[in-house]
């Protein structure tokens, strides 16, 4: 079993509408939890992090937490061709990130 | 202003060749780390140093050999460059304890 993982895609989405990714992890004793994006040829670079159970909102991002399900998403409201990339899901231990496979997202205009 | 700053961008070698990538940070981050990206996209760890002391060494052959000669920089070299060692790597920085890393804008290797 994968550390991190993600259902590759790609994840077709109209413009407008909303994108949710989703992610789960193995180790239960992971404590933080971190969403990156990365353009094609680009480095990632974050966009949001989650501590705690529950939701967690920042503009149009939305990350959502879930501990004893192991599951961590990501929602993109009013998605924008812009958002078009792969989000990279990643969780941390002890100061070691793993990261998952990404999902690769294209908004439709 | 480059945060984190890699050189070089493109590296194109032939099997067998020692070579080097230079990263070098002025965010004052007191923590460094080399990652490897392969063709899926996936995104794996190498090493972490924190103030020049290693604290992360994952397995990775002993042909990758990083150095930090101060907080700032985090080099890595490789010697005996095989094919599989094709892939991009980022070098990231960040404040120990804060986990939001700040990645360069990558290496792609290429071995032939």
């Amino acid at each position: 079993q994968k550390e991190v993982e993600q259902n590759s895609g790609p994840l077709s989405v109209p413009e407008g509408a909303i994108a949710s990714l989703n992610c789960t992890y193995s180790d239960r004793g992971s404590q933080s939890f971190f969403w990156y994006r990365q353009y094609s040829g680009k480095s990632p670079e974050l966009i949001m992090f989650i501590y705690s159970n529950g939701d967690k909102e920042d503009g149009r991002f939305t990350a959502q937490l879930n501990k004893a399900s192991q599951y961590v998403s990501l929602l993109i409201r009013d998605s924008q061709p812009s958002d078009s990339a792969t989000y990279l899901c990643a969780v941390s231990r002890n100061e070691k990130l793993t990261f998952g496979t990404g999902t690769r997202l294209t908004i439709i205009p | 202003d480059t945060a984190v700053s890699q050189t070089p961008k493109y590296l194109v070698t032939q099997m067998g060749n020692d070579k080097s990538i230079k990263c070098e940070q002025n965010l004052g981050h007191d923590t460094m780390y080399w990652y490897k990206q392969d063709s899926k996209k996936f995104l794996k760890i190498m090493f972490s140093y924190n103030n020049k002391e290693l604290i992360i060494n994952e397995t990775v052959p002993n042909r990758f050999s990083p150095k930090s000669p101060d907080k700032a920089h985090l080099n890595l070299h490789i010697n005996s460059l095989e094919l599989g060692d094709s892939a991009v790597y980022f070098c990231a920085s960040t404040d120990r304890g804060e986990e939001k890393l700040f990645f360069g804008s990558g290496t792609q290797l290429s071995v032939l």
